[in-house]
């Protein structure tokens, strides 16, 4: 069984830039969820993809953008890039659905730096 | 909105003895799961342990184990036997009926002293 991976592991980015991060879910997991941990803090929310659609969504701006795959891997995109977007960012990935509560299972995170 | 409160930032145990992280948790929901997640210097963040809130009966898994309090709120995490491969940080997290997104606390750091 195939955990969840996720790459890069760390970029340096300018302000102003754009970024992609790209999210495999574990293997028979059709739902990803994406969340920005800074540093010293836990994680927090910023949305969640099931069977290609946005399912939810945290208190993150539009410039936060996201995408599903069939294969149900996952891209996190983010424009604009701001210095306070440094941070971990952690995707999970789960067997769900609409409502239902299921254990989500953690990559080990991508390290964003803006500089 | 819910909210969870770890109110120990750090801890420390030593070996081989029982620690116990506390956590505290706001909802007005009434289905909800409760988990414990470990976060070592790695950074990926491995679950623990998982309550539902319809049940009972605390949650055990090995040398781990919960104190679940649904009147009072509380989702304390009880570890056993400590090891020093039990540093780490420790979140506790909620996840409501909607069941897409996970609520952290702060966490609590966990020194396992030799």
């Amino acid at each position: 069984e195939t955990g969840v991976t996720q790459s890069p592991t760390h970029l340096i980015k300018t302000r102003g830039q754009q970024v992609t991060l790209r999210c495999s879910s574990q293997s028979g997991h059709n739902t990803v969820s994406w969340y920005q941990q800074a540093l010293g803090q836990g994680p927090q929310f910023i949305f969640q993809y099931y069977r290609e659609e946005e399912n939810g969504r945290g208190n993150f701006p539009p410039r936060f953008s996201g995408l599903q795959f069939p294969n149900y891997s996952s891209e996190l995109n983010v424009n604009a890039l701001e210095l306070d977007d440094s941070a971990l960012y952690l995707c999970a990935s789960s067997l769900a659905g609409l409502a239902a509560q299921e254990t989500q299972y953690f990559g080990p995170g991508t390290r964003l730096l803006v500089l | 909105a819910q909210t969870v409160t770890q109110s120990q930032p750090e801890m420390s145990v030593q070996e081989a003895e029982t620690v116990t992280l506390s956590c505290t948790y706001d909802t007005s929901e009434s289905n909800y799961y409760l988990f414990w997640y470990k976060q070592p210097p790695s950074r990926q963040m491995i679950l623990v342990i998982r309550q539902e809130a319809y049940k009972q009966q605390n949650a055990t898994e090995n040398r781990f184990s919960v104190n679940f309090q649904k009147a009072a709120k509380s989702f304390s995490l009880k570890i056993s036997d400590s090891q020093l491969g039990d540093t780490a940080m420790y979140f506790c997290a909620f996840m409501g009926n909607a069941g897409n997104m996970l609520t952290f606390g702060g966490g609590t750091r966990l020194m396992v002293k030799p």
